[in-house]
């Protein structure tokens, strides 16, 4: 029974280039969740979709960061341009219900140098 | 002020010793709780959730105390396999869960 997937797992790019994530659900997952990493901040929410639509998107940094989830078995995170302090490491994560136990999945880790 | 406040450790404890955790949140809204652990390099997982009249799974004890706003985790009989980083985690009205910044565990010989 896969679990969530996430790819790339680790991503490694310039300053201003564009960077992509993604992110497949457990199927039969109604809740999605991108969250980032750091060790000075711990865990932060950036957005969640219920049924493929966005719910909340007030954690997102900036309007550098944009999500998309076109499908329910498909959701991107993109970066567009990227600066060094985005480097952290992204998980996508998927629940049955809200407020219920997450899965994540093995994260990206993004360097932007 | 942080929503979930957790002390960052490390707490290193020999094998076979107790050890506990709390956590405090600042929500008072806040209807439910979990335990996350997160392995170094690896995904955080749920460990346990935490209900109002307490939980125990196996080796490892929840308590919520709602008037004083934390939780708290107990592990009795410590291995080697539990260091780790404890993750303390709320969720309020809106249906998303809130990750404090983790407690660090080593567990030694």
């Amino acid at each position: 029974d896969a679990g969530v997937i996430q790819s790339p797992r680790h991503e490694v790019t310039e300053m201003g280039q564009e960077v992509t994530l993604r992110c497949k659900p457990i199927s039969g997952h109604d809740y999605l969740f991108w969250y980032r990493q750091t060790m000075m901040r711990g865990l932060e929410l950036l957005i969640y979709f219920n049924n493929n639509v966005p719910i909340d998107d007030s954690g997102m940094p900036e309007d550098r960061f944009s999500a998309k989830m076109p499908n329910a078995s498909f959701s991107t995170l993109k970066i567009q341009p990227s600066e060094p302090r985005d480097s952290a490491v992204y998980f996508c994560a998927s629940s049955l219900a809200p407020k219920e136990k997450l899965f994540f999945g093995s994260g990206t880790q993004l360097s932007v140098l | 002020r942080k929503e979930v406040e957790q002390d960052p450790g490390p707490f290193n404890v020999p094998e076979g010793a107790t050890v506990a955790f709390n956590c405090t949140y600042s929500n008072s809204a806040s209807q439910s709780f979990f335990w996350y652990r997160q392995d170094c390099r690896k995904e955080p997982k749920l460990l346990m959730s935490v209900y109002s009249s307490g939980n125990e799974d196996g080796r490892f004890t929840a308590q919520l105390n709602r008037a004083s706003q934390y939780i708290s985790l107990l592990i009795r009989d410590s291995k080697l396999s539990d260091s780790a980083t404890y993750l303390c985690v709320t969720a309020g009205t809106a249906s998303k869960l809130t990750f404090g910044t983790g407690t660090r565990l080593q567990v030694t010989l």
